[in-house]
């Protein structure tokens, strides 16, 4: 079965810094690029970073950028997700999502996500 | 960027009856569009992808059509497990950006 489990979460000063993880598990993690989604409380979904299988290739939504580094360790089947300099307004459930098929195939194929985990919540409150 | 902009944001049907979700992007996407079901306190469920294409064990009343920057998500005939909010999402680049959301409701 694949899933995906996200760990990391919790309550953060503004300005504090957090580090997700997301254990993968039941496919074969290197040859799919994944992502990360948010979501705030009542709100909807954002996209917040993408990263090839390789990890070669990162790309990052603007309210992100120079804040967040995402990264992947696929010896260890795992995502992560270092956010610093965090702000109110990074309040949400945290996802990671995987892409629908993996690399060999063509992005109009894949690139919808098919997999997601069930979040970890990020609070950066005073 | 370009900008995922959906209508209605909510709306209100009969059990049976024909729903329809609209999705506008800014520029062209050809053909790379999704759609994803909502409901309360679940994570989002990949319902379409290429536009038109099923995921799979996606009843056959959800449908989606459309190429360019007019997309359309089709329910033909609401269920009562149908309520939930639908999301359109762009993935010919990055940012992936999302719609904000239909939320449909039993009337």
């Amino acid at each position: 079965e694949v899933q995906l489990l996200e760990s990391g979460g919790g309550l953060v000063q503004p300005g504090g810094s957090l580090r997700l993880s997301c254990a993968a598990s039941g496919f074969t993690f290197r040859s799919y690029a994944m992502s990360w989604v948010r979501q705030a409380p009542g709100k909807g979904l954002e996209w917040v970073s993408a990263i090839s299988g390789s990890g070669d290739s990162i790309y990052y939504a603007d309210s992100v950028k120079g804040r967040f580094t995402m990264s992947r360790d696929n010896s260890k089947n795992t995502l992560y997700l270092q956010m610093n300099s965090l702000r109110d307004e990074d309040t949400a459930i945290y996802h990671c999502a995987k892409d629908r098929a993996d690399e060999s195939q063509h992005l109009v194929i894949r690139g919808a996500f098919d997999i997601w985990g069930q979040g970890t919540m990020v609070t950066v409150s005073s | 960027d370009i900008q995922m902009t959906q209508s209605p944001s909510s709306l209100s049907a009969s059990v049976g009856d024909r729903v329809t979700i609209t999705c506008r992007a800014s520029q062209g996407i050809s053909n790379y569009l999704a759609w994803y079901q909502q409901k309360p306190g679940k994570v989002p469920k990949l319902l379409i992808y290429v536009t038109s294409t099923l995921q799979s064990g996606v009843p056959s009343r959800f449908s989606g059509s459309g190429s360019g920057t007019d997309f359309t998500l089709t329910i033909s005939s609401l269920q009562p497990e149908d309520v939930a909010t639908y999301y359109c999402q762009k993935y010919d680049s990055a940012p992936r950006t999302f719609g904000q959301g239909t939320k449909v409701e039993i009337k």
